[in-house]
């Protein structure tokens, strides 16, 4: 079946530029993670979505990041005047949300580069 | 303050040997461990989960320790051959859904 997918791959955009990046989670995941990983660094938690609950909105690094699920599938990850730190590889997870079922199925990531 | 430790220099080892990785973490109590998979470009991928009343989980040729008194996870990969080259991330959870993840160590494979 089809797993996690982003767009776009790649996304090279100047800094003070708005970007926005998609997931689509898989077909029936109630859960979806949005995770920032920079060069040599780990995974960083930036939002989870669960259902119809409200946001944990607690690992966004600043106002400039916001995030949306329409529907309880797709989701946006919206970055304002972006800046150079921003450059990293954003990744997308998504999963039963299901107590005892906490594997996260990951897409292939969107690599921003901010000029 | 809460850490997770994977060691951040490559491994490189001969094809054929056991592969063993760390995973050290402060001021955690999780009730599971998972380990990940990364290779370049893309996402990570779950390999193994590891619960905190379990010592010793195996999967084909991996193998996963918790020693939950040391704070530690050793992960270790048998007969090892090069397409088993690849990042290795361990993961804890952290609050109901929440995993939060070590910077993980590349492993290097020489046939």
């Amino acid at each position: 079946g089809a797993g996690v997918s982003q767009s776009p791959s790649n996304k090279v955009t100047e800094k003070g530029k708005d970007v926005e990046l998609r997931c689509d989670p898989i077909s029936g995941h109630t859960a979806l993670y949005w995770y920032r990983q920079s060069l040599g660094q780990g995974l960083e938690f930036l939002i989870y979505f669960q259902g119809n609950s409200a946001p944990d909105k607690s690992g966004l690094p600043s106002d400039r990041f916001s995030a949306e699920r329409t529907g309880g599938s797709v989701s946006t990850l919206t970055i304002q005047r972006t800046q150079q730190e921003d450059s990293a590889v954003y990744l997308c997870a998504s999963n039963l949300g299901l107590a005892g079922s906490d594997t996260q199925y990951f897409g292939p990531g969107t690599r921003l580069t901010v000029l | 303050s809460q850490k997770i430790e994977q060691n951040s220099e490559a491994l490189n080892i001969q094809e054929g040997k056991t592969a063993t990785l760390t995973c050290n973490y402060t001021n955690y109590s999780p009730a599971y461990l998972q380990w990940y998979r990364q290779d370049p470009g893309r996402g990570p991928v779950f390999l193994l989960l590891i619960r905190e009343n379990e010592k010793e989980k195996r999967k084909e040729r991996l193998k996963v320790t918790f020693d939950t008194t040391l704070k530690q996870s050793l992960f270790h990969i048998t007969a090892s051959q090069p397409a088993d080259s690849a990042t290795y991330l361990c993961a804890l959870r952290l609050g109901f859904q929440k995993l939060v993840f070590g910077t993980g160590t590349r492993l290097l494979v020489s046939p």
